[in-house]
């Protein structure tokens, strides 16, 4: 089975810096990716992670520790575009995907 | 422009009513998806399919219903079974020869029934 979560708001001030953890538990685990969605659009896909470490994506960057079954996404310099809901998603060995509830974060002026 | 389309945007319907869910994609991919979304919930998988004339039900596939005799196209059928069809829906495609196989997500269909 898998169970995955995440916080369900964060609010911030532009400008600002924002981490969103998520924690997994999951058999088979094949990948962790970050999606980014606005409010009734599509998902879109931000970050993948499948080794350890840290990868950086512009102001973006996300994180995985597969033995903690722990992920951060990091969202830097905040803008106000940036209010929007972020997915934790995991990837099974069956290449199918888990998704956590979602993080909804606001950015204030 | 390659990408995934659902139509239409917003639908209503009426209570025991089948109703059909539209997806097309141009992006060459072999695998589409089909998700709902509730508010306070992460994305449900209703059904997927790796490959034409193939597809294996999701986490809830009671009461929906799929077809796949085109690569382009994985159209959902909501039918009168579903008990709480009233949701956001979801299509996806991915490819399996580029990693990380992102999934690409339509822009969603906001389905009613009253």
């Amino acid at each position: 089975g898998q169970n995955i979560d995440q916080p369900t708001e964060m609010t911030a001030t532009e400008g600002a810096i924002v981490q969103i953890n998520c924690t997994y538990q999951t058999s088979g685990f094949n990948g962790l990716f970050w999606y980014q969605q606005h409010a009734g659009e599509a998902p879109t896909f931000l970050s993948y992670n499948v080794l350890d470490g840290l990868e950086e994506k512009g102001r973006f960057s996300s994180f995985l520790s597969r033995s903690k079954g722990y992920s951060y996404l990091l969202l830097k310099e905040l803008q106000m575009k940036d209010s929007a809901s972020y997915l934790c998603a995991v990837r099974h060995n069956d290449y199918k995907l888990s998704f956590g509830a979602g993080t909804t974060v606001t950015v204030r002026a | 422009d390659g990408g995934i389309t659902q139509s239409p945007k917003y639908l209503f319907r009426k209570e025991g009513q089948n109703v059909t869910l539209s997806c097309e994609q141009n992006l060459n991919h072999d695998a589409m998806y089909w998700y709902r979304q509730d508010p306070g919930q992460g994305l449900r998988l209703i059904y997927y399919s790796q490959i034409v004339n193939d597809f294996q039900k999701g986490d809830i596939a009671e009461g929906y219903s799929v077809s796949r005799e085109k690569k382009e196209s994985f159209p959902l059928t909501v039918t009168s079974a579903q008990k709480n069809p009233t949701a956001f829906y979801l299509c996806a495609s991915s490819t399996d020869w580029t990693e990380p196989y992102e999934q690409y997500f339509g822009p969603g269909t906001r389905l009613t029934v009253t």
